[in-house]
């Protein structure tokens, strides 16, 4: 099994609600990654998590939530967020630690629209 | 991490080579030459990657100069499934934060 997979594949929300993305791995991956993608533009990192804790926040605003249950699952939750939010996440794995070779599993994304 | 510099876009016959330049001139030794491609409307996809040799897979060939400082991605024979934007990114090994730059948009033509 080498895909990375995230629920929902779309999302409407409005600027009050509360929702999250998800996404899931069976790969033995120990990094796990959010990208954010706006339309024609290359992906910008958000957040990283090796072995289970965070270690990157690219200074990344409040309303999104990283959270890492396991070394499987990954969340983002997503508060009072603008219509300037919208994009494509995109979530990633590789194997981490001293085994990594920059060879990062995409997903297919969640394209949200913030209303 | 190096900052990299593609041709915006181009254009290549199906069937032919699809030769992608990618400028990386600030290169340090420990950084590696990463290719991904993103076909419209999925996630990026990992291509190859090298340090000083050149690289070869199933997929591509990758050139990298005497120097380092600029290197080739080769697809030998174009598909029209081929079209896709193509990112060069400079990262060393165990790098967490791959940077994507703005890539190449290549179009393979019937």
């Amino acid at each position: 099994d080498t895909e990375v997979t995230q629920t929902p594949k779309h999302l409407v929300m409005g600027m009050t609600n509360k929702k999250s993305l998800k996404c899931e791995q069976h790969m033995g991956h120990r990094a796990m990654y959010w990208y954010k993608q706006k339309a024609k533009k290359p992906p910008e990192l958000m957040f990283v998590y090796s072995y289970e804790k965070l270690s990157i926040n690219e200074s990344v605003p409040s309303r999104f939530s990283p959270e890492c249950p396991n070394s499987s699952l990954l969340n983002l939750h997503l508060h009072a967020l603008q219509p300037e939010d919208s994009a494509l996440y995109l979530c990633a794995s590789s194997q981490g630690g001293s085994r990594e070779a920059g060879e990062l599993f995409f997903g297919e994304g969640s394209r949200l629209t913030v209303l | 991490d190096a900052k990299t510099t593609q041709p915006t876009s181009m254009d290549c016959a199906e069937g032919r080579a699809a030769n992608l330049p990618c400028n990386h001139s600030t290169i340090s030794g420990n950084e590696y030459v990463y290719w991904y491609r993103q076909i419209h409307s999925q996630g990026p996809q990992y291509i190859i990657h090298g340090l000083k040799n050149n690289e070869t897979n199933e997929m591509a060939s990758l050139i990298i100069t005497e120097d380092r400082k600029s290197s080739t991605l080769i697809l030998p024979h174009a598909t029209l499934r081929d079209t896709a934007v193509y990112y060069c990114i400079a990262g060393s090994w165990g790098a967490q934060k791959l940077v994507f730059g703005q890539g190449t948009r290549l179009t393979i033509n019937p």
